[in-house]
């Protein structure tokens, strides 16, 4: 069974507003979560990352949530561009180990 | 839900040695694959597309003879890395596509760390 879960295939946001994407686990043993954006016809790009010891890590545009309790996480990127049109994927690992992928969804921003 | 599984999980093997990975599909049928390798600055590489029945897609840079792919079935592509180098110690991902789905879900596989010594 899916342990990462993305339960929104696709997203659309206009320009300059706010992009939520959402990420939920179930096991509670995962210890560091990555969001990962891919472009078509090439390989995920890694994008920002929180280890389990944080609830919050920034990185430009982009801000990534980790609600431990409800195993959520979640990626804002606040103002939204039209390059930022990709496939997001979150990830989650034990100790960097196996990583486990959630199916991705597809962000479109509209000009 | 769709899974992705790869074996082995872990692997170490002397330099010079082959290595064979597996991935399956396990309820659904992929007639595309996607192997992939990991750097350490996280970002996964795309070695190449793996098409049931037919060759291999390799990208740029990517040597087809070394990391040789075959995918013999609907369910199954194997990534073997032949004449195995410490420098190919990695951590090797695959994914597939179900073709039933959206289009855009890919599902991964925990991926398979490789050691050569």
């Amino acid at each position: 069974d899916q342990q990462v879960k993305q339960n929104s295939p696709s997203l659309s946001v206009q320009e300059g507003r706010i992009s939520i994407l959402n990420c939920d686990y179930t096991n509670s043993m995962f210890d560091y979560f990555l969001w990962y954006k891919k472009y078509p016809a090439e390989g995920p790009t890694f994008l920002i990352s929180i280890s389990s010891i944080k609830d919050k890590n920034e990185d430009g545009r982009f801000t990534v949530f980790l609600n431990k309790s409800a195993k959520h996480l979640s990626l804002h990127i606040v103002p939204s561009q039209p390059g930022d049109s990709a496939v997001y994927f979150c990830a989650a690992s034990v100790t960097g180990n196996q990583f486990y992928f959630g199916t991705g969804t597809s962000l479109t921003v509209i000009p | 839900g769709a899974v992705v599984s790869q074996h082995p999980s872990r692997v170490i093997c002397k330099s010079g040695t082959s290595v064979k990975i597996e991935c399956r599909s396990l309820d659904f049928q992929a007639t595309t694959m996607f192997w992939y390798r990991q750097f350490p600055k996280k970002s996964l590489m795309l070695m190449a597309t793996s098409n049931e029945g037919s060759k291999a897609t390799y990208e740029q840079g990517v040597e087809k003879d070394k990391f040789l792919i075959n995918h013999a079935s609907l369910t199954l592509s194997t990534l073997t890395v032949t004449s195995a180098h410490p420098e190919d110690s990695s951590f090797y991902i695959c994914s597939a596509r179900d073709p039933s789905g959206t289009g855009n879900e890919q599902f991964f596989g925990p991926g398979t760390r490789l050691t050569v010594l």
